[in-house]
């Protein structure tokens, strides 16, 4: 069984610094695709960012990047430049997509507070 | 183009009666999922359907069920609810890209 864990439950930055989110995954799958979700009080579920595990390069949006470690079933989310928006819970997620299961597997969430 | 729209947005049920939540997929996605989110946890996959089928089912009793139309909308259904069954209900939908969309949530109160 594929499992996500999220070390951090609450974190908070000075606006305008960089923060860095923490998630180590286990599973014995090679194929799988990572994700990192926002939901801000309104409880709306946003899609930040997503990596797919044969790619090397690290995935990039804007401010949002992660750094993919493989090996180490690492997968971190970089916010450079916080805004008082990037305030809320982020979940790190994982999936395989075996036999067309699009099955989500999600941490238990660390909880960002960017400070004006 | 409108996003994942999810029906109601809030409600109150007793113990032993029966739900049904309503979801409409992104315009041109054929996949939707169901996922509980118990407050301050992160959501726990309930089912997926692709195609109006069943494409993958999580760890819950058969008091949960679901289904999905021709129009790609779908309906989870929860019989003798249960005080723990009290959660957010998410529905996202995906195309070919393995990116899921999310609605804003039904949001359950069992009493």
């Amino acid at each position: 069984a594929q499992t996500v864990t999220q070390s951090q439950p609450e974190m908070s930055v000075q606006e305008a610094e960089t923060v860095t989110l923490s998630c180590t995954y286990d599973t014995s799958e090679n194929n799988y695709y990572l994700f990192w979700y926002k939901q801000p009080p309104s409880r709306q579920m946003i899609l930040v960012i997503r990596q797919e595990a044969y790619k090397q390069q690290n995935a990039t949006e804007n401010r949002f990047s992660v750094n993919f470690q493989k090996a180490a079933k690492s997968f971190s989310l970089k916010i450079s430049d916080s805004q008082l928006g990037d305030t809320a819970m982020y979940f790190c997620a994982f999936m395989t997509n075996l036999f067309g299961n699009e099955k989500l597997t999600f941490g238990t969430g660390t909880r960002l507070t960017i400070i004006p | 183009d409108a996003g994942v729209t999810q029906s109601p947005t809030h409600l109150i049920k007793t113990r032993g009666q029966h739900v049904t939540l309503r979801c409409s997929p992104i315009s041109g996605h054929k996949s939707v999922s169901w996922y509980q989110q118990v407050l301050g946890q992160g959501p726990q996959f309930i089912f997926q359907y692709y195609e109006k089928e069943e494409r993958g089912r999580g760890n819950f009793p058969d008091r949960f069920s679901a289904r999905q139309f021709p129009n790609y909308s779908s309906e989870l259904n929860v019989n003798a609810l249960l005080l723990g069954d009290s959660a957010l209900y998410l529905c996202a939908s995906s195309s070919t890209s393995y990116e899921q969309y999310f609605g804003p949530g039904t949001r359950l109160t069992v009493t």
